[in-house]
């Protein structure tokens, strides 16, 4: 079993809609979880993270926490096609501002958005 | 805040040669950054931890004398790959702060 599990798709989504992002990871003592965007030959942008179990929004943006089932997920809502990248999800043990923070990486889910 | 510059943005490079990739820190104090590296349509595969002050920490299969990290200051860290060789093409991406990244460097070796 992988330490982060992401669906490689491509998740392929009409503009306008909602698109869904699964991530799911193997450690229970992971703190702080990551969402990234990666466009084709582009380093990773963060998008958000969040801590805590629930759900935390960020304009077009909502972050949803489960640590009971460990899984995290993010919904962008009103895709739009410069929405099409890959989204990469990562997990650490620490939370906070974090200078010593390793995270363990996912390997992405490909997100297309069709006008 | 926490921005992270890196240079160069790409390099091409003969085989045996070496490259430089500077990553710095511009408004805060990096004790640590990571270093990654990744190949064309696969994720982010994370090389190698620099310390200020003391010595990195390689992930397994890395090879420490092939991808030297100095990281002297609070606002420097540098990956250097020594004799490079075409299978080394990548992109070389820092991360400081633990989670902002610099822009990444595309590594050609010819």
């Amino acid at each position: 079993q992988k330490e982060v599990e992401q669906n490689s798709g491509p998740l392929s989504v009409p503009e306008g809609a909602i698109a869904s992002l699964n991530c799911t990871y193997s450690d229970r003592g992971s703190q702080s979880f990551f969402w990234y965007r990666q466009y084709s030959g582009k380093s990773p942008e963060l998008i958000m993270f969040i801590y805590s179990n629930g759900d935390k929004e960020d304009g077009r943006f909502t972050a949803q926490l489960n640590k009971a089932s460990q899984y995290v997920s993010l919904l962008i809502r009103d895709s739009q096609p410069s929405d099409s990248a890959t989204y990469l999800c990562a997990v650490g043990r620490t939370r906070g501002s974090g200078n010593n923070r390793k995270l363990i990486w996912g390997l992405g889910t490909s997100l297309a958005v069709n006008p | 805040g926490a921005v992270v510059s890196q240079h160069p943005s790409w390099v091409i490079c003969k085989s045996g040669t070496s490259v430089k990739i500077e990553c710095r820190s511009l408004d805060f104090q990096a004790t640590t950054m990571f270093w990654y590296r990744q190949f064309p349509k696969q994720s982010l595969m994370l090389m190698a931890t620099s310390n200020e002050g003391s010595k990195a920490t390689y992930e397994q299969g890395v090879e420490k004398d092939k991808f030297l990290i100095n990281h002297a200051s609070l606002t420097l860290s540098t990956l250097t790959v020594t004799s490079a060789h075409p299978e080394d093409s990548s992109f070389y991406i820092c991360s400081g702060y633990g989670y902002t990244f610099g822009s990444g460097t595309r590594l050609t070796v010819v």
